[in-house]
């Protein structure tokens, strides 16, 4: 059962376009929602993460929408650049009893196109 | 750099046989967790470990164990390979509490 989905799988944009990456989730438990960003043979990197208390959290180009209610959360790349160019995870996890591995969605191989 | 160091970078090893990945975590985290990567599986959360005892267990194969040893580090043990075994497997580290996990560079495993 996949409780994070993410889209779309892959996704082109030009240089100062807006890149824009869903995901939905379905266990309402999840109170931790974090975005990685993933270089070919590298580690995944935390990009920015929200908790569903607020509805936004904006950090440079990167911005974070939550919608609790819907259970989805989206990630917005303004002003995308080249250097952009990776995949991209969502993820969601449960923190409060410690026990916080997260769950992944399956990833969204983003292209900024000179 | 995210400060969690995992060894080897690369694994090449035969059907049947045991390997040991290796994880250091980030200076004063507690928490170290370990992820396998596959082009069909995604990321998959395996286990947690918090300050030396097993707090969470995901998708883990029998086959496979981990233990956090008193100075932190964490080893993953890896036995009875398969061919399906081949992947990226992360260790991520976090202080513990506030879902901030920190990824090492990964240890790339071949069962050939």
């Amino acid at each position: 059962q996949q409780q994070v989905k993410q889209s779309p799988q892959s996704l082109i944009v030009q240089k100062g376009g807006i890149s824009i990456i869903n995901c939905a989730y379905e266990n309402t438990a999840f109170d931790y929602f974090p975005w990685y960003q993933q270089f070919p043979g590298k580690g995944p990197a935390l990009l920015i993460a929200i908790r569903p208390d607020v509805s936004e959290k904006k950090e440079g180009r990167f911005t974070i929408s939550f919608n609790k209610s819907a259970k989805q959360f989206s990630l917005h790349i303004m002003d995308s650049q080249p250097g952009d160019s990776a995949t991209y995870f969502c993820a969601a996890s449960e923190t409060g009893g410690g026990a916080d591995g997260l769950t992944f969605g399956k990833g969204t191989h983003l292209i900024i196109q000179p | 750099d995210s400060g969690v160091t995992q060894t080897p970078k690369h694994l090449i090893t035969a059907t049947g046989q045991r390997v040991t990945l290796r994880c250091s975590p980030r200076s004063g985290d507690l928490s170290v967790y370990w992820y396998q990567q596959s082009l069909d599986q995604g990321l998959q959360f395996l286990i947690q470990y918090y300050n030396g005892e097993e707090r969470a267990k995901g998708n883990i194969l029998e086959r496979f164990s981990a233990q956090q040893f008193p100075d932190l580090h964490s080893e993953l043990n890896l036995s009875s390979l398969e061919l399906g075994d081949s992947a990226l497997y992360f260790c991520a580290s976090s202080p513990g509490g506030d879902g901030t996990q920190y990824f090492g560079p990964g240890t790339r495993l071949t069962v050939l």
